[in-house]
This record gives C-alpha cells, structure tokens and sequence, in this order.
C-alpha cells in the first residue's frame, strides 16, 4: 500500500541552525501539507501547499518556516533559525483532491526535531 | 472555549468491553468529522470519516455524529489489546484540501 514516507525520522540540531525535513508524499496526490505535535500536546496544522504555492497557513507557520517541492515526488519544510520551542515531531500529509465527498489525508510516521 | 475539547483519559478498560470516546466542539463550520489512532511516536491513521449527523458502522467501530449538540463519538466493540492507543478525534471545514482540527487525544489502554 502506497505510504507517506518522511527523512530523517529524528533531528537533533544546536538553536539557531537552519533544519530542512524531508517528505515524499504518495505519489499521485497533489495536495500536501505539514502538521507538527509538540510533545504531549495536540496536532497543530502548519501549512497546506497545492499548485506549488501555499494555500493556506496557519499562525505558527512565521516567517521562520518554508516549504517546498524541489522536485517531482519531495515535500519539504525549512526552519530557518530554529528555536527551542520547534521541538516536536513534524508530520508531513497528503491528499488526493477527489472531487467526491471524502479526501484524506494520509499521514507519514514524522520526524522527531530536537532543538538544543 | 476550545474548539475542540477530548478527554485526554488515560482510559483502561478489560479486554472485550466495549469502549466510548467523546469530543465535543464549538465551531458550527465543522462539517466533516474524522477519527485517527496514533500509536506511540507514529503518525496518526485515519479509522473514521464521517460528515453527517448519525452513525457510520465499520467493523467493530461506530462513529457517531450530533450536529445539533456539536457532540462526536467512537465506539469500539469487543475491544482487543491491539487497540491499545491515543485516539484523535478530527474535524474540517471542507470536504478537500481542508486543515484537520485535532483534538488533543484520548488515551486508551486494552487489558488482556
């Protein structure tokens, strides 16, 4: 069964680093987007991304966060200047954009930032 | 008021009760309600899509909507130790392409 994958699955960096995370969502879907879990907190929606352009973003996703799709199958986001509140683990997601009643969105296993 | 509210347990119950799970929220926009289990430092992965008021059965889960009382439900039938897991009860605006409102995750621990 087709899966969202995401690299590296754990990031340690020192604050202030720049850190890029890495999703390659199924490969037929077209929508794409990033959630991030702060530990022992809820899911948060960052970004949703379509048409190689941001559709819609939330407030926590500043002027420290980009996305990106380098290329035909890679999803990623980019944190310029991490700060200790990053840390989370980072969940990337897909979705089909079917035109019937159900798009779901797929979730990859994330990546567990640790900012230092 | 929280827009969405779930009980964040721990719950535990013996193997083969049945289980009740509850969110409830304040956004009427919502139309279209999922459920997701996470397991430990894993993704969440969708059990339940539903968008309208009523239950929707799949095997031993029933998800259950009341629009009108803002109110959703998952129960799980027969419960085995594998469900042992964090349930995310979701929520969207849209049908597509629509940011999933989580709430913050019930707990649920399955007794052999």
């Amino acid at each position: 069964e087709p899966e969202v994958t995401q690299t590296p699955s754990h990031q340690v960096t020192q604050m202030g680093q720049e850190v890029i995370l890495r999703c390659v969502p199924i490969s037929n879907h077209l929508y794409f987007y990033w959630y991030r879990q702060i530990l022992g907190q809820k899911v948060e929606f960052l970004v949703s991304f379509y048409n190689n352009e941001i559709s819609e973003k939330s407030e926590i996703f500043d002027d420290q966060f980009s996305v990106e799709r380098p290329d035909g199958s890679n999803f990623t986001l980019k944190i310029r200047s991490t700060k200790l509140e990053d840390s989370a683990m980072y969940f990337c997601a897909s979705s089909e954009l079917t035109s019937g009643l159900q798009d779901t969105q797929y979730f990859g296993p994330g990546t567990r930032l640790t900012v230092l | 008021q929280k827009e969405v509210e779930q009980d964040p347990g721990p719950l535990s119950v013996p193997e083969g009760a049945i289980v009740s799970l509850n969110c409830t929220y304040s956004n009427s926009a919502f139309q279209y309600f999922m459920w997701y289990r996470q397991y430990s430092r894993k993704g969440p992965e969708l059990l339940m899509y539903t968008y309208s008021s009523g239950n929707k059965e799949d095997g031993r889960f029933t998800a259950q909507v009341d629009k009108s009382s803002k109110y959703i439900s998952l129960f799980i039938r027969d419960s085995q130790p594998s469900d042992s897991a964090t349930y995310l009860c979701a929520m969207t605006q849209y049908s597509s392409a629509s940011k999933i409102i989580f709430g913050s995750g019930t707990r649920l621990s399955i007794r052999p």
